[in-house]
């Protein structure tokens, strides 16, 4: 079944305890993103990739970063979390061919403490 | 720049009532444009999409859109609403030969269908 994986779906953590939330796709997508959800702003664009090792900030970068290294992976990092960080988080991918076909992922629900 | 703008933060509606939720946007060039659901506790389904073509698109479960250049609207419809429909309804787009693939949302429409 083509789809994009996350994990975990839900994590509280504390304030400075770096993290990571994993994404995978198994589509061989060449694009990928990453979007948070927040109550009223509906989605905004973290980070996003057009290939491995080819990345780029989207509307709202500050305090994440990603990697991809693998085709397949986008892994989002919190290096020093903080309480305005708590937010739905999705992941998601699309073939350059076609950009309209996005997949997200279910989502996971980041607590900040 | 492009953006969004879902006009209705929420939308109570009997049962079995019909319902629209709106969406307008704003773009120098051409866009996709989305409609997505998220039901309580659940991640993004895409209820339907435009690319080109008839104006009106039909989605799943009973939903329909239309697309007006003019007014720059892709207004969601449905003809009878269930229980089941109470869920968040976001509009999106995607501007044509955009580098960063970028899908801007709308802050979303909850939609509270009542017995």
């Amino acid at each position: 079944e083509a789809q994009v994986t996350q994990n975990p779906r839900y994590l509280i953590t504390v304030t400075g305890k770096k993290l990571t939330v994993t994404c995978s796709q198994n589509m061989n997508h060449e694009y990928m993103s990453w979007y948070r959800q927040d109550p009223g702003l509906g989605l905004r664009q973290i980070y996003y990739s057009m290939n491995v090792e080819v990345t780029d900030k989207g509307d709202v970068p500050e305090g994440y970063k990603v990697s991809r290294k693998e085709k397949r992976n986008f892994p989002l990092i919190l290096e020093s979390p903080s309480p305005n960080q708590t937010s739905l988080y999705f992941c998601a991918s699309s073939s350059r061919d076609r950009p309209y076909g996005y997949t997200f992922g279910s989502g996971t629900r980041l607590t900040v403490v | 720049a492009q953006s969004v703008t879902q006009l209705d933060s929420q939308v109570p509606v009997f049962e079995e009532a019909p319902v629209e939720l709106r969406c307008n946007y704003s773009s120098s060039v051409s866009v996709y444009l989305f409609w997505y659901v998220q039901y309580p506790n659940q991640g993004l389904q895409l209820l339907l999409k435009y690319l080109s073509g008839s104006t009106l698109v039909k989605g799943i479960n009973g939903f329909e859109a239309e697309f007006n250049k003019s007014q720059t609207s892709f207004h969601l419809r449905k003809p009878s609403v269930h229980i089941s429909d109470t869920a968040e309804y976001f509009c999106a787009v995607l501007p044509y030969g955009d580098s960063s693939y970028k899908l801007i949302f709308g802050s979303g429409t909850r939609l509270l269908v009542r017995p």
